[in-house]
């Protein structure tokens, strides 16, 4: 079946580092999307791409999907205490209509 | 809107209990699903639905039932609880438009099987 693997698992920053989380898939996705969540909190929809090759921003974050659509990435600049958590992707595709699977996301510490 | 709504917040089971998690959404969307998580695992797929009186086996469906009479319902029954479902539990619902799927997730439901 369709598999996401996302790394890295932990990310350690000083507060004003950069971070990237990377996904990518073993079969073509029809779309991704990225959510976070927050210590003790439940996942919260950040933003889904569609396109091949489609970058969108939010801020201080980009988000990439891949040419191949096998693959995406966040990345923040300049990170904050705020944006600690865990980041994940999940991804759609295949033909199992409705079958999505997350990556096991990356756990973000940032040091003030 | 109340959103994703998830009952109850806590669980303790014995080993063999049976019990229903309740999870219901007034967005009147189509699709809904169920997740665990743990720790080190990410969001695990255990049944999903696309529309009432629909549903479909997700990545780790074994020991759980679910179905979707109503649009705005889609409960989760552990059928003979086991220590191996202790776990978050999570529902989530979506529009759906082609693939493309935005899923608003309820507060969880913490459980534990001693």
């Amino acid at each position: 079946g369709q598999q996401v693997m996302q790394i890295p698992q932990y990310q350690h920053v000083q507060e004003g580092e950069d971070f990237t989380t990377y996904c990518n898939s073993s079969t073509t996705l029809s779309n991704i999307q990225w959510y976070k969540q927050r210590p003790g909190g439940h996942p919260v929809f950040l933003i889904q791409l569609v396109k091949s090759g489609e970058v969108k921003k939010q801020k201080r974050l980009t988000f990439q999907f891949g040419e191949a659509k096998k693959n995406s990435s966040l990345h923040i600049t300049a990170t904050q205490t705020t944006d600690v958590g865990t980041y994940f992707c999940e991804g759609a595709g295949g033909t199992s209509y409705g079958k999505l699977t997350f990556g096991q996301g990356t756990i973000l510490t940032v040091h003030p | 809107n109340a959103g994703v709504t998830q009952t109850p917040k806590f669980q303790v089971l014995k080993t063999g209990q049976s019990m229903t998690l309740q999870c219901a959404q007034d967005m009147n969307h189509e699709y809904m699903s169920w997740y665990r998580q743990d720790p080190g695992m990410g969001l695990r797929l255990i049944h999903y639905s696309v529309g009432a009186g629909i549903t479909d086996q997700g990545e780790v469906p074994n020991g759980y039932n679910v179905s979707r009479s109503t649009t705005e319902d889609f409960p989760l029954r552990l059928l003979s609880a086991a220590p191996s479902q202790t776990s978050v539990y999570f529902c989530a619902s979506s529009y759906l438009a082609g693939r493309a799927y935005e899923q608003y997730f309820g507060p969880g439901t913490r459980l534990t099987v001693t």
